[in-house]
């Protein structure tokens, strides 16, 4: 089953501009991660944000996570056209030790 | 970073057929495996937990007499789906976990079944 949701479903913006994806969830985590799939390969690990921490950065990442409101977003600035790709969430809820995943944003960067 | 290979990376089948899909972690072992199902522009579902030496734990709905998985070593874990019907085309995903908090992903295995 899918955790939540993730908002927008599709994301186009042009090259240079910063984009902003959101994540929700239902149920109480240890950590929640974001991932990048391109076409039909499989997933890349970005960034991985712990239930104790609110904001994370990695190059051109920025993580934040809210547990009150049970959710997060992952913020790439100054995007490429390499940064075209789905994003998704995925949960980690300490107990059974897997991953839960969004929905997933697809995220399309215009030259 | 981890790497973890998935064999074949895809395949033709006629329905009716069994496809066995390898997942390898390349240079760590893994106790536990995870295998995913992904269709078209949606997200990945879980299948089921694989653990080295002992069986797998599958999620809700998903029918373990029609999706066979083994794990038989730290680096190696097979998903077999048995009589494959035009329904289990999919691209089929797997990942190793590396510690408690990481996981390394597969490129995927495209089946398609006529």
């Amino acid at each position: 089953s899918q955790q939540g949701e993730e908002d927008p479903q599709a994301l186009s913006i042009q090259e240079g501009e910063n984009a902003t994806m959101n994540c929700s969830y239902k149920t109480s985590i240890n950590n929640l991660q974001w991932y990048r799939q391109n076409s039909g390969r499989g997933l890349v690990h970005l960034i991985l944000i712990r239930s104790n921490e609110r904001e994370k950065h990695s190059g051109r990442l920025r993580v934040t996570l809210d547990t009150s409101k049970k959710s997060s977003s992952l913020l790439i600035t100054a995007s490429r056209a390499a940064d075209t790709a789905s994003y998704f969430c995925a949960t980690d809820d300490g107990g059974a030790q897997k991953l839960v995943f969004g929905q997933g944003t697809r995220l399309t960067i215009n030259p | 970073g981890a790497v973890v290979s998935q064999h074949p990376s895809w395949v033709i089948c006629k329905s009716g057929t069994s496809v066995k899909i390898e997942c390898r972690s390349l240079d760590f072992q893994a106790t536990t495996m995870f295998w995913y199902r992904q269709f078209p522009k949606k997200s990945l579902m879980l299948m089921a937990t694989s653990n080295e030496g002992s069986k797998a734990t599958y999620e809700q709905g998903v029918e373990k007499d029609k999706f066979l998985i083994n794990h038989a070593s730290l680096t190696l874990s097979t998903l077999t789906v048995t009589s494959a019907h035009p329904e289990d085309s999919s691209f089929y995903i797997c990942s190793a976990r590396r510690t408690r908090e990481t996981q390394y992903f597969g490129p995927g295995t495209r089946l398609l079944v006529l």
